[in-house]
């Protein structure tokens, strides 16, 4: 098993420019989530799913869109990148929340937005 | 809203110096989980403490859980230059990991 698979691992962009963050896992699991790391802030959670075709809203959702079509994939699009949203983005999987499993994290994406 | 406070910041300890990080939830938490981030890694899952007032170790980690299910801490007895990096709390409510700022641990050998 790979795990959970994020691409890229780095990215640089422009204001304005609009990308996809790729997450991936083979684990079956049912919850996948986006969280933002920040220095001296923690991982602060973006948006979240609990099963394909459902999606929430976390602590810091706005300029950021999910979907989960499939239960594997969980792309995270930034819509109009700003320099707020420089930072390290890391997808993070679980088997189930209802059961209180443990989340596996990618290994992250810095992103720079210039 | 959920807020999980994390302290301290920084600490940096001599090689064999005991080390504790403490977390601070603003609601009840159903549980709380512990993970490591090595420096340039991502975060790992160390234990996860469901009951109130639960201890749990392993090896020199010890885990603990308050009785009102509010707080909880990490002590690492003699500490040694594997235990680098940072150290966070994670407590879920709803669907909805909150971590803590973490602790961002230096050991000097």
């Amino acid at each position: 098993n790979a795990g959970v698979t994020q691409t890229p691992k780095f990215q640089v962009l422009k204001t304005g420019q609009s990308m996809t963050l790729q997450c991936a896992q083979d684990m079956n699991h049912e919850y996948m989530s986006w969280y933002r790391q920040d220095p001296g802030m923690g991982l602060r959670l973006i948006h979240y799913s609990v099963g394909a075709g459902i999606t929430d809203q976390g602590e810091v959702p706005n300029g950021y869109n999910v979907s989960r079509s499939t239960t594997e994939d969980f792309p995270l699009r930034l819509l109009s990148a700003a320099p707020s949203q420089t930072s390290v983005y890391f997808c993070a999987s679980s088997y189930s929340l209802a059961t209180n499993e443990k989340l596996f994290f990618g290994s992250g994406t810095q992103l720079s937005v210039l | 809203g959920q807020q999980v406070m994390q302290i301290p910041q920084y600490q940096h300890v001599q090689e064999g110096e005991d080390f504790t990080t403490y977390c601070n939830s603003s609601t009840t938490l159903s549980n709380i989980q512990w993970y490591k981030q090595r420096p340039g890694g991502h975060p790992v899952f160390l234990i996860q403490l469901v009951k109130s007032g639960e201890v749990k170790k392993q090896k020199r980690l010890t885990f603990q859980f308050g009785e009102a299910k509010k707080n909880s801490s990490l002590h690492i007895t003699a500490t040694q230059t594997t235990d680098v990096g940072t150290y966070f709390c994670a407590g879920n409510n709803f669907n909805k990991f909150y971590f803590g700022s973490g602790t961002k641990l230096n050991v000097k050998p």
